[in-house]
């Protein structure tokens, strides 16, 4: 079946604009997390979604923001945009939020901030 | 959860088996061991996990110390292809799908 999907794959943008980033998880998992990547702070979680509601969000500003939507496709905004944003950003999907189950990422949007 | 120490870069040769450590210490009883993979520009790629018993699949075996402070990742045959960083995770019961990521290690297959 078809892995985790995230679009668009690279972007690049200015300080200031804003960006919307999107990830179609494996049919069937509604659970949706993201994370950031950057080569100094390495892999850090900005949130997670179920059913459409945020169960958990990292220490990111409010810049930083998500939403899910029914069919468990999800999209991440970043607004106001500064150059510390550049980063890799990874979509994770996985059946539910129970603790055994195994995170499934896409390859990312690698996103550069001039 | 519990945080992960992990050496920052370990060599193996082509062929022989990777040893690859983590300490978990502070790990409470209700937490599993997870090792992710992540190939250079990829996202990260689930290997193996477990709780205390000694785990094993088709990529890698677990071992975890009685104590559960410690385990150790074993990829039996490693080849170029596991040239990768590994990330050692203790993940909770009421965590959800938040992973906390430490530094992991970089292991360099060598032909």
């Amino acid at each position: 079946k078809a892995g985790v999907t995230q679009t668009p794959r690279y972007l690049i943008k200015t300080r200031g604009q804003q960006v919307t980033l999107s990830c179609s998880p494996i049919s069937g998992h509604r659970s949706v997390s993201w994370y950031q990547q950057t080569p100094g702070q390495g892999l850090q979680f900005l949130f997670e979604y179920f059913s459409e509601t945020q169960r958990n969000k990292g220490n990111f500003p409010g810049r930083f923001s998500g939403r899910q939507f029914s069919n468990s496709r999800s999209e991440m905004n970043v607004s106001t945009l500064e150059l510390g944003d550049s980063a890799l950003y990874l979509c994770a999907s996985s059946i539910d939020l129970a603790s055994t189950g195994e995170l499934f990422f896409g390859e990312g949007s690698r996103l550069t901030v001039l | 959860d519990a945080k992960t120490t992990q050496p920052p870069s370990m060599d193996c040769a082509e062929g022989r088996a990777a040893n690859l450590p983590c300490n978990h210490s502070t790990i409470s009883g209700n937490e599993y061991v997870y090792w992710y993979r992540q190939i250079h520009s990829q996202g990260p790629q689930y290997i193996i996990h477990g709780l205390k018993n000694n785990e094993t699949n088709e990529m890698a075996s677990l071992i975890i110390t009685e104590d559960r402070k410690s385990s150790t990742l074993i990829l039996p045959h490693a080849t170029l292809r596991d040239t990768a960083v590994y990330y050692c995770i203790v993940r909770g019961s009421n965590a959800g799908n938040m992973l906390t990521f430490g530094g992991g290690t970089r292991l360099m297959v060598k032909p």
